[in-house]
Order: structure tokens, then C-alpha cells, then sequence
């Protein structure tokens, strides 16, 4: 199995423009959840996704940001337009049944 | 007060020591307890998972939950720098979705 693939790995981008991330979960995982992480905040829980079907997108900090699952094995997170304030690790993860998740290696998102 | 407490460290200690990680929670309705270890530069994993009270052993790891006083405890035998990770508590309540609520994560340091 080769876990959660996230893409790009580092995406550096100037203040305006338009950022996707992407990830594909582990095969068989029914649920998708994407992650922000900073040293200040900590991990935040941005959107999860059962069954592709968006569940809860309270985390998703502003209408700058949206996430789209359209089939079982993809999903993308897009900024636009992207900000500074926007720099960190994001995190693709994905679960099936009750127990703990397995996390992509992340995209480091610098917005200059 | 935030719903899950812990304290950012870093902690170091030398090869060998036994470490003792711990977290803080506030909600009683939290039943599943996880530990995750995130080396630098890459996504969380899961390393513990426990349900409700008591102790769970694997190798030199021990996750330990104590619901009455809403703690929880890692403890690492035997440390080693390869150990050197930030540590990551996760709980989640029964029911629903079994959405995780993250600490901030420990940074532990383990020199030769």
C-alpha cells in the first residue's frame, strides 16, 4: 500500500494566485480529511469528506478556500486567491472504521 | 481553557532515559485515545490507540489513560535518538464520526 500521496510536496506562490493541493487516500478509506498545520495553531481540521460527500467544512477558514472529492481515490484543496497568511504544512489524511488516521507527508505552501 | 492540553517542550533527555509524555483534556465524553509521533518533515502517525481507561503496552511504548482525572500519559522505555519526534495526543469522543481533537504536540529531543 502506498499510504496517502499528497502533490505537490513545497508550493511556492505569490500573494493573488491560485493554489491546488492534491491527495489520493489509501484505497478502501471512506473517509478524507484535509489538515492545516503552524506552529502557532497547531493541526486544524479544515473539511472532511465520507463517502465523498462533503460532512463538515466549518474548519475551512474562508470562502477563499474550497475542497472538492470527486471520486474515491482524489480530492484537491484550492486557495484562491492565496494570501501570506496561508503559509503552512497542509495534510491530506484518510480513515476507515473507527480507529486513528493515516496522513499524507504534507504540502509546505509558502505564499510570498 | 483549551480542550486538549499539552505542553510543548522540547524536552531532551539522554539515550536511555525513560521519557513520560502527558496531556490534559476537558471533555468527559472523550473515550479514544491516540498518540501520534511526526518527524520533521513529515505527516503524523499513529503509534498508540486505546479505548476508555487502563494501560496498553507495545514494545517499549505504553499509553496510559486515567478518565477520572482526564489525563493521559506516553511513556517511552529505553529512549533512543531515533525516538526524537514531536508527539502528537488525539482523543475523540464515541458515536458520530469519531472526529479526532489534536494537542499541540511535545517536541522530544533524545541525544546520544
Amino acid at each position: 500500500d502506498a499510504g496517502v500521496i499528497q502533490s505537490p510536496r513545497h508550493e511556492v506562490t505569490e500573494m493573488g494566485q491560485e493554489v491546488t493541493l492534491r491527495c489520493k487516500p489509501i484505497s478502501g478509506h471512506d473517509y478524507l480529511f484535509w489538515y492545516r498545520q503552524t506552529m502557532m495553531r497547531g493541526l486544524e481540521l479544515l473539511i472532511y469528506f465520507n463517502n465523498n460527500v462533503p460532512i463538515d467544512d466549518s474548519g475551512m477558514p474562508e470562502d477563499r478556500f474550497s475542497a472538492k472529492m470527486p471520486n474515491a481515490s482524489f480530492s484537491t484543496l484550492k486557495i484562491q486567491p492565496s494570501e501570506p497568511r496561508d503559509s503552512a504544512v497542509y495534510f491530506c489524511a484518510s480513515r476507515t472504521g473507527t480507529r486513528g488516521y493515516t496522513f499524507g507527508s504534507g504540502t509546505r505552501l509558502t505564499v510570498v | 481553557q483549551k480542550e486538549v492540553e499539552q505542553d510543548p517542550g522540547p524536552l531532551s533527555v539522554p539515550e536511555g532515559a525513560i521519557v513520560s509524555l502527558n496531556c490534559t483534556y476537558s471533555n468527559s465524553a472523550f473515550q479514544y485515545f491516540m498518540w501520534y509521533r511526526q518527524y520533521s518533515r513529515k505527516g503524523p502517525e499513529l503509534l498508540m490507540y486505546t479505548y476508555s481507561s487502563g494501560n496498553k503496552e507495545d514494545g517499549r511504548f505504553t499509553a496510559q489513560v486515567d478518565k477520572s482525572s482526564k489525563y493521559i500519559s506516553l511513556f517511552i522505555r529505553d529512549s533512543q535518538p531515533s525516538d526524537s519526534a514531536t508527539y502528537l495526543c488525539a482523543m475523540s469522543g464515541g458515536g458520530g464520526s469519531y472526529i479526532p481533537t489534536f494537542g499541540r504536540g511535545t517536541s522530544l529531543i533524545v541525544h546520544p
